[in-house]
């Protein structure tokens, strides 16, 4: 167990729909991290919050957002579902953000079905 | 531009096999960083190792081992003794030191039969 808790573990759901993910970060990590895992583009990093604030951006679409809040939780949206957003979206968390010198710690996912 | 290859797509070993997963990159940073995950079937990834350009030692931790060579900018995974357990998708993942973001290889589905 790494620690970090993502939910829910599935989601079903429509296209076009919008739906929230949510992941908490190890206990006193301040950084956190999104990546999705498609079949397709395999493991993508999508955007990093660091202690509340926007760290680093991947290649996120514009239709997804994210945001970090001050407990340090943080959610990620994604509007209007197409097919091909299906995916095993990951949160990592990591403890100080500064540079590549943390290890990030994977949540278990949650695989986001788009029908 | 920075990358990641695993080469291997999928192995298939019998339990007790040595098995080297290979790992190349590509950064023109002079710092950076590898690591290694496995994500076993249940789907979690799960951190193996991380090792910065500066320390070029080899571990071992158990019946894994890691071979960092910058001359080839290769660094590979060897499971001594494979178990059954021992089967997942294995990644290596690269960072630079001015970002935090990993870039992950395509991966290395690793099959260990009894």
């Amino acid at each position: 167990d790494s620690g970090v808790t993502q939910t829910p573990k599935h989601l079903i759901t429509a296209t076009g729909q919008r739906v929230t993910l949510r992941c908490s970060p190890r206990s006193g990590d301040l950084s956190v991290y999104w990546y999705q895992q498609s079949l397709d583009q395999g493991l993508q990093f999508l955007i990093q919050y660091y202690n509340g604030e926007e760290r680093a951006k991947g290649n996120i679409l514009e239709r997804f957002s994210a945001q970090q809040f001050p407990d340090l939780h943080s959610e990620l949206n994604l509007s209007s579902l197409e097919l091909g957003d299906s995916a095993l979206y990951f949160c990592a968390s990591s403890g100080r953000g500064g540079g590549g010198t943390d290890t990030q710690y994977f949540g278990p996912g949650t695989r986001l079905t788009v029908l | 531009a920075q990358k990641v290859t695993q080469a291997q797509t999928e192995i298939s070993v019998v339990e007790k096999e040595d098995v080297t997963l290979d790992c190349v990159y590509e950064t023109r940073d002079t710092t950076y960083y590898l690591f290694w995950y496995k994500q076993p079937p249940s789907g979690e990834l799960v951190f193996l190792i991380r090792r910065n350009s500066f320390d070029e030692q080899n571990e071992i931790s158990g019946r894994y081992s890691w071979n960092f060579q910058k001359s080839t900018s290769s660094f590979n995974f060897t499971i001594t003794a494979s178990q059954v357990v021992d089967s997942a998708v294995y990644f290596c993942a690269l960072s630079e030191d001015n970002t935090d973001k990993l870039i992950f290889g395509t991966g290395t589905r690793l099959q260990v039969f009894p």
